[in-house]
This record gives C-alpha cells, structure tokens and sequence, in this order.
C-alpha cells in the first residue's frame, strides 16, 4: 500500500546541518508533488516546502528560505530536505506529505508518519 | 499570506453530538480549502477536500461546507474515535496555511 517514510531526524546543535530523507512506495512517485511540513511540540502545523513532479517547481516557507533545500530522486522514489543553519526554532515533527497533484496545486493526501528533529545545545 | 483562523480553540461534546468547527480566511479562496483530523501521535489525515468533498474511505458523518472566507466542519453523531484536533488548511496559493486547531475532547 501507499507509504511515506522519514528518516533523519535526531538531535542537532544550532547553526549545523541535518539531511532528511523520505522513501515513498505504492505509488507512482514520479507523478506527484511532494511537500515537508513540520509541527513543533505541542503546536500547529506549519506547511515548509515543495517540489513539482519534476522537480521544476520548489517553493519554501519564508522561515526557511535560504536555510533549507528540497530535493527528490525519482529514481529512488526518494525525497529529501537538506536543513543548514538550524535554529532552536526548527525543532519539529517534519512530515513528508504527498500532493494529490503534479504541480503541488490541491491538498494533501497522505502523510508520513514523521521525523523528529531537535536543535539543541 | 493567507491567514486561517479556526474557532473555537477547544471544546467539550458527548459521544452522539452533532458538532461544528469554524473556519474562516484573512481572504477569499474559493473552495480551496481542506480538513485534516490528527490523533495524538499520529500524523494528520485527509477528511475533506474541494470545501465539501469528502475524502475516500472517511464517514459520511463528516461534512464541509462553505466557500470564499467562511467555511464549516461538521460532525454528525460524534463517535469516540473523533475525540482529536481538526485543522482548516487553503490551498488557494502558496505559502500553504493552516488554521491553529481545534481540539475536541470528551465531556
């Protein structure tokens, strides 16, 4: 069946660098945008980055923008968020989300099941 | 951006209640907009979609409704697997929004 899974996460020093990753199967992954979106402990959602099928279209939240990379690998079936200059206020559940279209155009169906990372001292 | 704000933030309701939550848009967005109900420790899942559009696979005891600012969540008969916090999410442009959650809880 569909699945989303996130790797990566830990815990990390502020200003370092942290790679996720997510593995996508049961479906056909190159058909589809892909989104990050994150929750910090006990808070709301906060939507932080796409990628188009094709990787041709990349959007960022402003509070990572120039901080952080989306990438993806349709060989692989593989998506990955490339995180640089870490602050305390990135820790957060980050979820791999996949779009219901191509171009990251509608909602979000279906979800990972999440990564945490901590930035911390 | 768009700002979504949901209300209210929290409330109490009994196994068999018809519950509403409340959505509204700092602009208009048609019918861009989504539901998703999250459990503790589980990522949020897809209700609702297109405003009214219900989901594969979710119950027709939830429903959506509304379009421009103004949007609605409504639960019929709530069962006790509902007891979690639902979010308003537009996807009308980017940055993507989410409305802040509304939790509900057993009474």
């Amino acid at each position: 069946q569909l699945q989303l899974v996130e790797s990566g996460g830990g815990v990390v020093q502020p200003g370092r660098s942290l790679r996720l990753s997510c593995a996508a199967s049961g479906f056909t992954f190159s058909g589809y945008a892909v989104h990050w979106v994150r929750q910090a402990p006990g808070k709301g959602l906060e939507w932080v980055a796409v990628i188009s099928y094709d990787g041709t279209f990349r959007k960022y939240a402003d509070s990572v923008k120039g901080r952080f990379t989306i990438s993806r690998d349709n060989s692989k079936n593989t998506l990955s968020l490339q995180m640089n200059s870490l602050r305390a206020e990135d820790t957060a559940v980050y979820y791999c989300v996949r779009d219901a279209s191509g171009f990251g155009e509608v909602y979000f169906d279906y979800w990972g099941p999440g990564t945490l990372v901590t930035v911390s001292s | 951006a768009i700002r979504m704000t949901q209300s209210p933030p929290s409330f109490s309701a009994s196994t068999g209640d018809r519950v509403t939550i409340s959505c509204r848009a700092s602009q208009g967005i048609a019918t861009s907009l989504a539901w998703y109900q999250q459990t503790p420790g589980k990522p949020p899942q897809l209700l609702i979609y297109a405003a009214s559009t219900l989901q594969s696979g979710v119950p027709s005891r939830f429903s959506g409704s509304g379009s421009g600012t103004d949007f609605t969540l409504t639960i019929n008969r709530l069962q006790s697997e509902d007891f979690a916090t639902y979010y308003c999410q537009q996807y009308y442009n980017y940055p993507r929004t989410f409305g802040q959650g509304t939790k509900v809880e057993i009474k």
